[in-house]
């Protein structure tokens, strides 16, 4: 089963770009790397997809390695309203179990 | 706005009681994921359907049971419940069938008080 590690927690200030990390040492070969969004009391909201190399779009960037085993989702100039938990969940292989981990709760300062 | 409905919004009850949480996926959605949110545990995944049928199971208490009928909505019932049931319940649906390039669309949740 497939396990994602990232960062408890990330303070910034508005405007500037964060990158927040997600390490899956065991990803399958055919996993994608997707992330979310979720804020308090609400959902988690689908922010951007990716298998390999360079994804962007409106809202951020998500970096890839060739080896896959981490990916680095980028928030350029970041506002308050960005402030809110990141998740990198993985499948377990194709059985619909979309496991979270902690996620990481970013702070953003004004 | 996720299109994925959630009812009720907020559930208060007492132990041993019994509740029904309901879901109505995205229209044209065919997958619904159900979760459970508390502070100490984070985001579980409890089961998922796919078109009715059941295609994945997570640390789902007995006590616990869901459904998804023809027109695609889904139930999630909880049973005898205890103080410990008191969480945030979310659905989700995708389109497809489970794949790891799923995105899911979650809905705002019904949270659950067990007084």
């Amino acid at each position: 089963l497939a396990k994602t590690t990232q960062p408890i927690s990330m303070d910034s200030y508005e405007g500037q770009e964060v990158n927040i990390t997600c390490s899956h040492n065991n990803i399958a070969t055919n996993d994608y790397i997707t992330w979310y969004q979720q804020f308090p009391s609400q959902g988690p909201r689908f922010i951007i997809q990716g298998y390999k190399t360079k994804v962007t779009n409106e809202v951020a960037s998500l970096f890839i390695p060739a080896d896959r085993k981490s990916s680095t989702l980028s928030l350029p100039r970041v506002s308050l309203s960005d402030t809110a938990v990141y998740y990198c969940p993985l499948f377990s292989g194709n059985t619909g179990k979309l496991i979270f981990g902690q996620g990481t709760t970013l702070q953003v300062k004004p | 706005d996720s299109g994925v409905t959630q009812t009720p919004k907020h559930l208060i009850t007492a132990t041993g009681q019994r509740v029904t949480l309901r879901c109505s996926p995205r229209s044209g959605d065919l997958s619904v994921y159900w979760y459970q949110q508390s502070l100490d545990q984070g985001l579980q995944f409890l089961i998922q359907y796919y078109n009715g049928e059941e295609r994945a199971k997570g640390n789902i208490l007995e006590r616990f049971s869901a459904q998804q009928f023809p027109d695609l909505h889904s139930e999630l019932n909880l049973s005898s419940l205890e103080l410990g049931d008191s969480a945030l319940y979310f659905c989700a649906s995708s389109v497809g069938p489970p794949a790891t390039n799923e995105k899911l669309f979650f809905g705002s949740g019904t949270q659950l008080s067990v007084l």
